[in-house]
């Protein structure tokens, strides 16, 4: 009964390339994320999503989109992946981005390029 | 820009001892500060959360006070235990996009 899940899990592919990460979360939350972990431990987010509205961090390249078919999915797409990319990336969803209330993380999928 | 920065990187600690983890951060308008554990190749627990409006949150052996004003907090663990070996993330939520901005961890060593 994972609450919020992620898949792949592990995922290795060449420079060029485009992947898709796929996240589905079965709480009922109104908002999604994805976060970027790098080599340093660091998590930055990249986007946040609810069913009202996307919300881009300016630092994100283009080649990165976001797609929720419904408010229970948010799959990130990344296009000419880069060397750069690799990292472990972390779905995770809240009841609403506005409130303060605790975020719910998926176990990661870490992404390297080759 | 928020920046949030954890003292020490790692710690390493023999069962049964309490210890203190550190984190501060730059900009004191926050909304509030979670503490998340990572075991490795999983993703992050929320162990505590504490608004913005509050000095401590506790769960069990945990405890997580927070000073908004002095931009810090800390997480006290009671009576270490080897399962508790993980890496223990602050966030603050801030900004007018609410966003959450991570430190990079304490990694915590228990030793039987």
């Amino acid at each position: 009964d994972t609450a919020v899940s992620q898949t792949p899990k592990y995922l290795v592919t060449q420079m060029g390339n485009d992947k898709s990460i796929k996240c589905e979360q079965n709480l009922g939350h109104d908002t999604m994320y994805w976060y970027k972990q790098d080599s340093k431990k660091f998590l930055k987010i990249m986007f946040s999503y609810n069913n009202k509205e996307l919300i881009i961090n300016e630092t994100v390249p283009n080649r990165f989109s976001p797609k929720s078919p419904d408010k229970a999915h948010l799959n990130l797409h990344i296009n000419s992946l880069e060397l750069g990319d690799s990292a472990v990336y972390f779905c995770a969803s809240s009841p609403d981005r506005e409130y303060n209330e605790k975020l719910f993380f998926g176990s990661g999928t870490q992404l390297s390029v080759l | 820009k928020q920046e949030v920065t954890q003292i020490p990187a790692a710690l390493s600690v023999p069962e049964g001892e309490n210890l203190v983890l550190n984190c501060s951060f730059t900009d004191s308008a926050i909304y509030n500060l979670q503490w998340f554990r990572q075991d490795p190749g999983k993703g992050l627990t929320s162990l505590l959360l504490i608004q913005s409006s509050q000095r401590e949150q506790t769960s069990g052996r945990l405890n997580a006070s927070l000073d908004k004003s002095s931009g810090r907090s800390t997480l006290y663990i009671a009576a270490s235990q080897p399962g508790d070996s993980a890496t223990y993330l602050c966030a603050v939520k801030s900004g007018s996009a609410r966003q959450l901005t991570f430190g990079s961890g304490t990694q915590l060593t228990v030793l039987p």
